[in-house]
């Protein structure tokens, strides 16, 4: 069966530092995978999506970038941290037909200090 | 260019009594729906999808969603709410601009004893 696995759970960092979040999925090749941030009241807001690996695609113009260095891997990063980049952030994945909706990990929350 | 509503940003009712959770979409195409839920610092659970089948659909937890097409709605429903079922629903649309889902902006569900 497929899974997918997100860390870490809390991370708490100063402004200014540097981000890596990482997402990776099993049991399943070639899924789109996506990730989401979800700040106080404002329901999920779509970050990046990628159908392959190396292919990226943003929503949001932002200080936060998206890398897929492996077919099931998807990394969210940033060079440098603001106050407005806490949140909680979610990686998700579906199939190519993407009927079967996402299957979500457990997030991250971060907090920007 | 689809979107989704769903009525009211916080609902209460008290254990035993109805649960009905309103969305309503937009969409140029036949859509797929789907209904999440959240609980506290956790990732989004699939809980049922319409996909063109039969316009009601059930899912876990003893809830189910009816699509009515002349309406564009699907509202998800409980027969009856258990303390267990307190939480952040979000409804979900099929055909974002990067083949992504659009998703509501979230109900939370407070269940009294």
């Amino acid at each position: 069966s497929q899974t997918i696995h997100q860390w870490p759970a809390t991370l708490v960092q100063p402004v200014g530092s540097p981000l890596s979040l990482e997402c990776t999925v099993e049991g399943t090749s070639n899924p789109n995978l996506y990730w989401y941030r979800q700040a106080a009241g404002r329901g999920l807001q779509l970050l990046f999506y990628s159908v392959g690996i190396g292919q990226i695609s943003s929503e949001v113009p932002q200080n936060l970038s998206a890398s897929r260095p492996q077919d099931r891997q998807f990394i969210l990063s940033s060079k440098k941290l603001l106050l407005s980049d806490s949140g909680f952030y979610l990686c998700a994945w579906s199939a190519i037909i993407n009927s079967g909706g996402y299957t979500f990990g457990s997030g991250t929350r971060l907090t920007v200090v | 260019a689809q979107s989704v509503t769903q009525l009211g940003s916080h609902v209460s009712v008290s254990e035993g009594a109805l649960v009905l959770l309103r969305c309503n979409y937009s969409s140029s195409v036949p859509p797929y729906l789907f209904w999440y839920v959240q609980y506290p610092n956790q990732g989004l659970q699939l809980l049922l999808k319409y996909t063109s089948a039969a316009t009601l659909v059930k899912g876990i937890n003893g809830f189910e969603a009816e699509f009515k097409k002349s309406e564009t709605s699907f509202h998800l429903t409980k027969p009856s709410a258990h303390m267990s079922d307190a939480a952040e629903y979000f409804c979900a649309v099929s055909g974002g601009s990067q083949g992504n889902l659009i998703f509501g902006k979230g109900t939370k569900l407070s269940v009294k004893p």
